[in-house]
């Protein structure tokens, strides 16, 4: 099945614990992208990637990292997260940008 | 002014009727638009994307897209309870870049 996988699902943590979201998908896309998505400010892009080893920055990606090593893959990284990064991020690809993308479950972060 | 704006409802409508959901965006060299609907707590999933001004149809799903205008509709026919759901506009700006960026969402009510 063709599919945008995420991992975790939910996560709790305190400030400045660092954390690792995984995000994999099984469709052979170039295009991957992360978002996070709060009430009333919307679907915001934190970073994208072309294709391996080319990333980029969407609009919000300060105390965000990633790395696109492997084509399949695009983990996200909070190095030290803080409270105002709790919040529910998707993680999205599409054959190439900018054409329709398709979406992962969704991981809820709270950091405490 | 937001980049891309749409009004968050929640716009109603009785089921049967034409749901009509608009979406504005300010940059005007953009070249794609694409809509996904967002059941509550569910990620999103596209619906249509249109490229080219004037209409596109598909079921009972019309994209409107108007380039001088900086507007992009998503008609409904024959609404039913099961389309009722956020909206998502999404933009691709100038062609070099390859963000997204999305509105705010409109939420949707189909009465029965």
């Amino acid at each position: 099945e063709a599919q945008v996988t995420q991992n975790p699902r939910y996560l709790i943590t305190v400030t400045g614990k660092k954390l690792t979201v995984t995000c994999s998908q099984n469709m052979n896309h170039e295009y991957m992208s992360w978002y996070r998505q709060d009430p009333g400010l919307g679907l915001r892009q934190i970073y994208y990637s072309m294709n391996v080893e080319v990333t980029d920055k969407g609009d919000v990606p300060e105390g965000y990292k990633v790395s696109r090593k492997e084509k399949r893959n695009f983990p996200l990284i909070l190095e030290s997260p803080s409270p105002n990064q709790t919040s529910l991020y998707f993680c999205a690809s599409s054959f190439e940008g900018p054409t329709e993308q398709f979406f992962g479950p969704g991981t809820r972060l709270t950091v405490l | 002014q937001k980049e891309v704006e749409q009004n968050s409802g929640p716009l109603s409508v009785p089921e049967g009727a034409i749901a009509s959901l608009n979406c504005t965006y300010s940059d005007r060299g953009s070249q794609s638009f694409f809509w996904y609907r967002q059941y509550s707590g569910k990620s999103p999933e596209l619906i249509m994307f249109i490229y080219s001004n004037g209409d596109k149809e598909d079921g009972r799903f019309t994209a409107q897209l108007n380039k001088a205008s900086q507007y992009v509709s998503l008609l409904i026919r024959d609404s039913q309870p099961s389309d009722s759901a956020t909206y998502l506009c999404a933009v691709n700006p100038p062609r070099g870049t390859y963000k997204y960026i999305f509105g705010t969402g409109t939420r949707l009510k189909v009465l029965a």
